[in-house]
This record gives structure tokens, sequence and C-alpha cells, in this order.
């Protein structure tokens, strides 16, 4: 059974870095195809997809928030981390990550997390 | 990058059949693969739909996909409506020759 979840802050000043992290179990981000993801929702329930890490190492972000983003993998111990920088109120959404598998032709998200909330607000 | 656009909203009665539309506003929708998620109040999206007509293990066959090259749309049809249909339902596909991912806008389903 594949399982994902989220950690990180419930509330983030504007202009402060958010970090979060993607505990997964029930693969490996080591077996060639799969990949792990990051998207957000905002209140208004749009769907965004942020951040794509590879088992090769590969990365892919959003062309609109490139230069806020970063995604790495730690694949000792089953995570991902996200970091977005200069967060502003627009940021504050539920924030998902996602599994990414191998039977599938494309990149989908097959599994998600359950998400966490992030505010952002001095 | 090339947009999504669903319905905001469909309605249907238990029973009968409603179809969800996803509409590409550049680039062919048979290039790049389409999927669709089911999103019920408080819960996470989950997998409907993938590679444009492929069901994941678990989905019953009630829900189908499809695209329609001649008017650059993809659909999501769910058929034997149920009440726990109601939910919130998106289309995403990509740009992968670019590794960019994209959700259409969201389409509410209620069942009347």
């Amino acid at each position: 059974q594949i399982t994902l979840k989220e950690s990180g802050p419930t509330l983030v000043k504007p202009t402060e870095t958010l970090m979060l992290t993607c505990t997964f179990s029930g693969f490996s981000l080591t077996s060639s195809g799969v990949a792990v993801g990051w998207i957000r929702q905002t209140p208004g329930k749009a769907l965004e997809w942020l951040a794509h890490i590879y088992w090769n190492g590969d990365k892919y972000y959003n062309p609109s928030l490139q230069t806020r983003l970063t995604i790495s993998k730690d694949t000792s111990n089953n995570l991902v981390v996200l970091t977005m920088t200069a967060m502003e109120p627009v940021d504050s959404a539920t924030y998902y990550c996602a599994q990414s598998p191998t039977y599938s032709v494309s990149t989908v998200f097959a599994s998600w997390g359950q998400g966490t909330l992030v505010a952002v607000s001095s | 990058n090339f947009v999504l656009t669903q319905p905001h909203s469909v309605s249907g009665s238990p029973g009968k059949t409603v179809s969800i539309s996803c509409t590409r506003s550049s680039g062919n929708i048979a290039t790049d693969y389409v999927q669709w998620y089911q999103q019920r109040p408080g819960s996470s999206p989950t997998l409907l739909i993938y590679d444009d007509d492929e069901r994941p293990s678990g989905v019953p066959a009630r829900f189908s996909g499809s695209i329609d090259r001649s008017s650059n749309s993809a659909s999501l049809t769910i058929s034997g409506l149920r009440p726990e249909d109601e939910a919130d339902y998106y289309c995403q596909s990509a740009d992968e020759r670019i590794y960019h991912w994209v959700f259409g806008g969201g389409t509410r389903l209620t069942v009347l």
C-alpha cells in the first residue's frame, strides 16, 4: 500500500521560506520511472502543479514559480522536500505531494497525500 | 503554455449519464495524454482515468474517458450516476516535451 504524508508549518510570514516534507512508504524512489510531485490547491479550489522529481534525480518546476522552488529527495529516508522562497499571502493553499507510478505511459499523479494547509500571514 | 477549460458545474439524476468536457486551448489534445481526478469534499484528489481512457485498478467501469480531436477536448463520462459521485472533477494533461503539467479548473458534479 502506497502512502504519502506532507508535513511542515501551518503558518508562515510574508517573505519567509516554506519548507515542506513528503514522507512516503510502499514504493521506492530509486525504482526506474517513479517520481514524486508537489501540487497545491488554493481556497478557490484550483489545482496547480509545482514541481516533480524523478528516480534518477531529474527535476522539473512550474515555469511561473521556478525561481522560488527547490525540490530534493532523500531516498534513504523515503522523503521528498520542497522549499518555496519569498512566500506571499497568495501562496496560502493546501499543499499535496503525489506519487507518479510506472504503469502509465504519461506522468500521472496516482497516489496523493492528505495535504497540508499553509497560511501566509503576518 | 496551454490552458484546460472545464465547465464550472454539471448535474444529473441518479442512474443517468453525465459527461464533463476538458478543452485544450492550444496544441493538439491527442499529443499528450489526459488524466481525470475525483475530489470528494474534504478529501484529496484520486486518480480516475489515466492515459486518456485507462482506469486504475479499483475504479468502476461506470467511469470512462475519451478524447475528441475535432473539438480538441477530452471528456469524462459517468454512467449510472450515484449520490456518492457528487464531487469535483479535474482534468490534467502535460506538455511532456518541456515537462510541464497542467490542471483544468475543475467541475462540480451535483447528483440531483
